[in-house]
């Protein structure tokens, strides 16, 4: 079955420290990723997704299609990073599935 | 542009009675959303439109849920009766084209069960 695992549930590090939220997925075929993230307060939006190869406020997320990851990375966490973040592949043109999120603490 | 709109905002019910939430997406998108959120379960994918066609509906947990979506500038989603399980946060999101494309969310609607 189609699955994608956040295995931090609460992920907490300091102002400046590097960042890098696990986001495992099983899906035989090749899917397209997205992390989607929800700071306080605000509606859940899309961060960034793997086809753009882009990087979105200092993050990027890397496919590893070996080990089936995208973890998504930052060398310098800053405090305006605290939020929740979701991980979420693609297995379809119509949708989504979505991991169970991580929620980023950064204390100054 | 507002973006996706829901209402209400917060429900607060008793178990059995009939609960009705409601969404308008982002003018010009083709599909809509429908999501749970909950602690023990995260995010769930309830059921999705495409042109206010009801796509896939295999998340919607029981026939207690149902939901319609009349024209392309509205949607609702029922629980009748509700229970103190159906408690959490409901959330609509739209996009155009396919999956691939932003999904654009709604704030939620906070979903209490007594």
């Amino acid at each position: 079955a189609q699955r994608v695992t956040q295995p931090e549930k609460l992920l907490s590090v300091f102002k400046g420290a590097p960042v890098e939220l696990k986001c495992n997925y099983s899906y035989s075929g090749s899917p397209e990723l997205f992390w989607y993230v929800q700071y306080s307060r605000q509606r859940l939006q899309l961060l960034l997704r793997h086809i753009s190869r882009e990087s979105i406020k200092g993050f990027t997320a890397d496919l590893n299609k070996g080990e089936t990851s995208f973890h998504l990375k930052k060398p310098f966490a800053q405090e305006e990073d605290s939020a929740m973040y979701y991980c979420a592949p693609a297995i379809s043109n119509y949708q989504l599935i979505w991991g169970a999120g991580t929620k980023l603490i950064i204390k100054p | 542009d507002a973006g996706v709109i829901q209402s209400p905002r917060h429900e607060v019910t008793e178990m059995g009675q009939e609960v009705t939430l409601r969404c308008k997406p982002i003018s010009g998108h083709d599909y809509l959303f429908w999501y749970r959120q909950t602690m023990m379960r995260g995010l769930e994918l309830l059921i999705y439109f495409n042109n206010n066609v009801p796509i896939d509906d295999s998340g919607m947990p029981e026939d207690r849920f149902s939901a319609k979506m009349p024209n392309a500038s509205f949607s609702t989603l029922k629980i009748q009766p509700s229970e103190p399980r159906d408690s959490a946060v409901y959330f609509c999101a739209s996009s155009f084209g396919t999956v691939r494309d932003t999904q654009y969310f709604g704030p939620g609607t906070r979903l209490t069960v007594l």
